[in-house]
């Protein structure tokens, strides 16, 4: 059975904390993405990753940057979280279709 | 880019069918999914299709697809309360990196 994790299911942390969002495959996918859903957006792609070491911003990757070391990871980090970055994060990755974790909701107060 | 429009709200009673539609603008997608997000989860593969192909049913689910209008629809025969969910259409294109563009999603209500 196919599997995505994430680290944390709810994550609470303070304005200008450097904040980590990890990802963990088990399907050896080469395709990897983090996206952001808000209510009335949808979801919004930040960054994505095509094999280890490489990264390609997406749509909205201010205010974040990634780290792919190792093929079944893909972190996401908040270089220093703002309270706009409050938000559900989904990491999925994908050989055709793209498979889901369960999402972190990150709240920044 | 890539765009694809979702009405943001259907609501239906218990027993009927629900059609939730989608349109894209891009007319060389290949593949065209069906995914549903329950409430606090992520989101789920409920179904695809081909571009090559116009119809697609797998049990309660039938996928239409349109590709002149560029127009995908998900008809959920007998909707159930359980069905009740956001439903995301999304669309990949040949070529790059795998990306997919996702609709703004659909939340389905289903009324007891």
């Amino acid at each position: 059975d196919v599997k995505v994790t994430q680290s944390s299911r709810y994550l609470v942390k303070r304005t200008g904390e450097k904040v980590f969002l990890e990802c963990v495959q088990d399907m050896d996918h080469e395709n990897m993405f983090w996206y952001r859903q808000d209510p009335g957006l949808g979801l919004r792609l930040i960054y994505f990753s095509y094999d280890v070491k490489m990264k390609e911003k997406g749509d909205i990757p201010e205010g974040y940057s990634v780290s792919r070391e190792k093929k079944e990871r893909f972190s996401l980090i908040l270089e220093s979280a703002s309270t706009n970055q409050t938000s559900m994060y989904l990491c999925a990755s994908s050989f055709n279709e793209q498979f889901f974790g369960p999402g972190t909701r990150l709240t920044v107060l | 880019g890539e765009d694809v429009e979702q009405s943001l709200f259907l609501s239906v009673r218990e027993g009927d069918s629900s059609v939730i539609n989608c349109t894209y603008t891009d007319s060389s997608s290949t593949y065209l999914y069906w995914y549903k997000q329950e409430p606090g989860a992520g989101l789920q593969l409920l179904t695809y299709i081909f571009s090559n192909m116009d119809m697609k049913q797998d049990q309660r689910l039938t996928v239409l697809l349109n590709k002149k209008d560029k127009h995908l629809s998900l008809r959920i025969a007998d909707t159930q309360t359980g069905d009740s969910a956001i439903y995301f259409c999304a669309v990949f294109l040949s070529g790059g990196y795998q990306k997919v563009t996702f609709g703004i999603g659909t939340k389905l209500q289903v009324i007891p």
